[in-house]
């Protein structure tokens, strides 16, 4: 069966410092792999999401960027964090049926 | 652009008794609609889907229901229990690769 996992859980780092998210899948090859952010309380915003490997599309302009360095691996990041950075970072992959399935997440807190 | 709207934003109701969410969405060709439910500090996660060559479909206490014609589905809970509490969150396909979210229904279950 297939597992996504993201690390780290959480995340408290001071404005300005760099940023690092990994979402890797198992189990699938060739998944669509997303990014997703969700400030408390609120909905779910489409950052970023790729196709294939190398292929990245960004859905919000923004101090942040996505790589898929690996067929089943997504790394979420920024060169200097802003305040309004801070939520809940979510990857999410699809096997191109529509349906996506979501990893548990990175609470980020930006100081 | 295309949107989806989540009514309502907040629904309490007697445990036992049956809950009703509702979303409208916008682009026509739309045809795949799901259902997350997301519990506090988790991701997402799939509980119900309906493409858009079906009118109903039932899960157990869950059931979808979509009117394409009116472009809006719903998702019913019957005989509520105190673990259905959780934010839903509606979507609606707007291309092979992106959904698009409503903006979720926090779903109180009163003991």
């Amino acid at each position: 069966s297939q597992t996504i996992h993201q690390w780290p859980a959480t995340l408290v780092q001071p404005v300005g410092s760099p940023l690092s998210l990994e979402c890797t899948v198992e189990g699938t090859s060739n998944p669509n792999l997303y990014w997703y952010r969700q400030a408390a309380g609120r909905g779910l915003q489409l950052l970023f999401y790729s196709v294939g490997i190398g292929q990245i599309s960004s859905e919000v302009p923004q101090n942040l960027s996505a790589s898929r360095p690996q067929d089943r691996q997504f790394i979420l990041s920024s060169k200097k964090l802003l305040l309004s950075d801070s939520g809940f970072y979510l990857c999410a992959w699809s096997g191109g049926a529509h349906e996506q399935y979501f990893g548990p997440g990175t609470r980020l807190t930006v100081t | 652009g295309e949107n989806v709207e989540q009514h309502p934003s907040t629904l309490s109701v007697q445990e036992g008794d049956s809950a009703v969410i509702k979303c409208t969405y916008s682009d026509s060709a739309s045809n795949y609609f799901p259902w997350y439910k997301q519990e506090l500090g988790k991701g997402p996660q799939l509980i119900i889907d309906i493409r858009s060559n079906v009118g109903e479909k039932k899960d157990q206490r869950i059931a979808v229901t979509l009117n394409k014609t009116a472009k809006h589905f719903s998702l019913h809970i019957t005989e509520t229990q105190p673990e259905d509490s959780a934010v839903y969150f509606c979507a609606a396909s707007i291309s092979n690769y992106q959904l698009i979210w409503g903006a979720g229904t926090k779903l109180i279950i009163k003991p």
